[in-house]
């Protein structure tokens, strides 16, 4: 079964913390993005890649980087974690083309 | 640009009841659409797509959406729900033109299904 794979369910962090969230997806999926999921705000962009080391940024970048060193991993870095950052953080990735996304489980991320 | 909008931010509804999530959208160029459903503490599952062809789309768990070009509209439909459809789902489209790597997402619809 294929999947998008996020490291940790449930993370809590002190503010100023650099934190790395980490999703490998094992699909060979060229594109892989990053969205956080407030109430009421749905899902923002916050990065996206369509190809090993390539980044673009989504609606909300701030504050946020990425990496991917290798086609199924695609992490995302709170610098100083703040809590104006605590959320819940999605993966997801897609092949080229016409085709939907696939999602991970999701990474509930509260900065204390 | 492209928006999305879905009409409904909470849809209560009795079991086995018909439900009707509405989205619509706009775009000045042809498009793809999508519903996704989101179950409490999981992420999203793709209930189904329109592409092209019948704009009469079936999905998993007996959903079926219709892709209305003139009224711009994707709704999404079920005739009878169960308890298990309680969850949030989303409306989302992709343009079929030059890069369409990104979607655009609605807001959300929270469908309770209550006995």
């Amino acid at each position: 079964d294929v999947k998008v794979t996020q490291s940790s369910r449930y993370l809590v962090k002190r503010t100023g913390e650099k934190v790395f969230l980490e999703c490998v997806q094992d699909m060979d999926h060229e594109n892989m993005f990053w969205y956080r999921q407030d109430p009421g705000l749905g899902l923002r962009l916050i990065y996206f890649s369509y190809d090993v080391k390539m980044k673009e940024k989504g609606d909300i970048p701030e504050g946020y980087s990425v990496s991917r060193e290798k086609k199924e991993r695609f992490s995302l870095i709170l610098e100083s974690a703040s809590t104006n950052q605590t959320s819940m953080y999605l993966c997801a990735s897609r092949p080229s083309g016409l085709y939907g996304y696939t999602f991970g489980s999701g990474t509930r991320l509260t900065v204390v | 640009a492209q928006s999305v909008t879905q009409l409904d931010s909470q849809v209560p509804v009795f079991e086995e009841a018909p439900v009707e999530l509405r989205c619509n959208y706009s775009s000045s160029v042809s498009v793809y659409l999508f519903w996704y459903v989101q179950y409490p503490n999981q992420g999203l599952q793709l209930l189904l797509k329109y592409l092209s062809g019948s704009t009469l789309v079936k999905g998993i768990n007996g959903f079926e959406a219709e892709f209305n070009k003139s009224q711009t509209s994707f709704h999404l439909r079920k005739p009878s729900v169960h308890i298990s459809d309680t969850a949030e789902y989303f409306c989302a489209v992709s343009s079929n033109a030059g890069n369409n790597r990104k979607l655009i997402w609605g807001l959300g619809t929270s469908l309770a299904v209550n006995p």
